[in-house]
């Protein structure tokens, strides 16, 4: 049964750490999607490879995310220094044509 | 550009009841429609697709949804829901393949449903 898998599922760290998140997307989805979640904003898109290659990443702020693709198997989001207003729920998507596979996510909680 | 505007954000309902989650969208192009549903503590889940042809579409779950060019609607319906439809459900457009490179999924802010016994 082909999924996306997120790690950690749970983070809780205290403000100024490093925060790195991973995902697996469901091999042979050329277009993967890093999703932030929160209550106050909804669902906003951090950034997005096609091929592994960023094709957006107009939704993340530079000075502190990033994101990258080491192989196709491996996305990765990071967060460094993290801030308490980056408490999330933090989702990795994969799929292609508006269909997408969404991960469980990833529960970030700075302190 | 696209947009999309879902009407409630939060829809209570009784079991067995029917139920409507309202979706307006503005593009000058046209677009592909989608509706997502995220149950509590996980990930989004496709629910269903218009991509062309039927303006009609149903989910296996009892959903069903119509695209409305003129109304530029794409409404969410199911005339009798179970409490474990209780979820938010999103609606999303795509610009078709021909409007460039950098298409990605445009969404509206979601609707919670809640199904009450």
């Amino acid at each position: 049964d082909a999924r996306v898998t997120q790690t950690p599922r749970h983070k809780v760290t205290e403000m100024g750490q490093e925060v790195t998140m991973r995902c697996q997307p469901i091999l042979g989805h050329n277009t993967v999607f890093w999703y932030r979640q929160t209550m106050m904003q909804g669902l906003e898109l951090l950034a997005y490879f096609r091929n592994r290659a960023p094709l957006d990443d107009s939704g993340m702020p530079k000075d502190r995310f990033s994101a990258e693709m080491p192989d196709a198997t491996l996305a990765t989001l990071k967060i460094q220094p993290s801030e308490p207003r980056d408490s999330a729920v933090y989702f990795c998507a994969s799929g292609f044509q508006g269909e997408l596979f969404f991960g469980e996510g990833s529960r970030l909680t700075v302190l | 550009a696209q947009s999309v505007t879902q009407l409630d954000s939060q829809v209570p309902v009784f079991e067995e009841a029917p139920v409507e989650l309202r979706c307006n969208y503005s593009s000058s192009v046209s677009v592909y429609l989608f509706w997502y549903v995220q149950y509590p503590n996980q990930g989004l889940q496709l629910l269903l697709k218009y991509l062309s042809g039927s303006t009609l579409v149903e989910s296996i779950n009892g959903f069903e949804a119509e695209f409305n060019k003129s109304q530029t609607s794409f409404h969410l319906r199911k005339p009798s829901v179970h409490i474990s439809d209780t979820a938010e459900y999103f609606c999303a457009v795509l610009a078709p393949l021909n409007a460039g490179n950098n298409r990605k999924l445009i969404w509206g802010l979601g609707t919670s449903l809640a199904v009450n016994p």
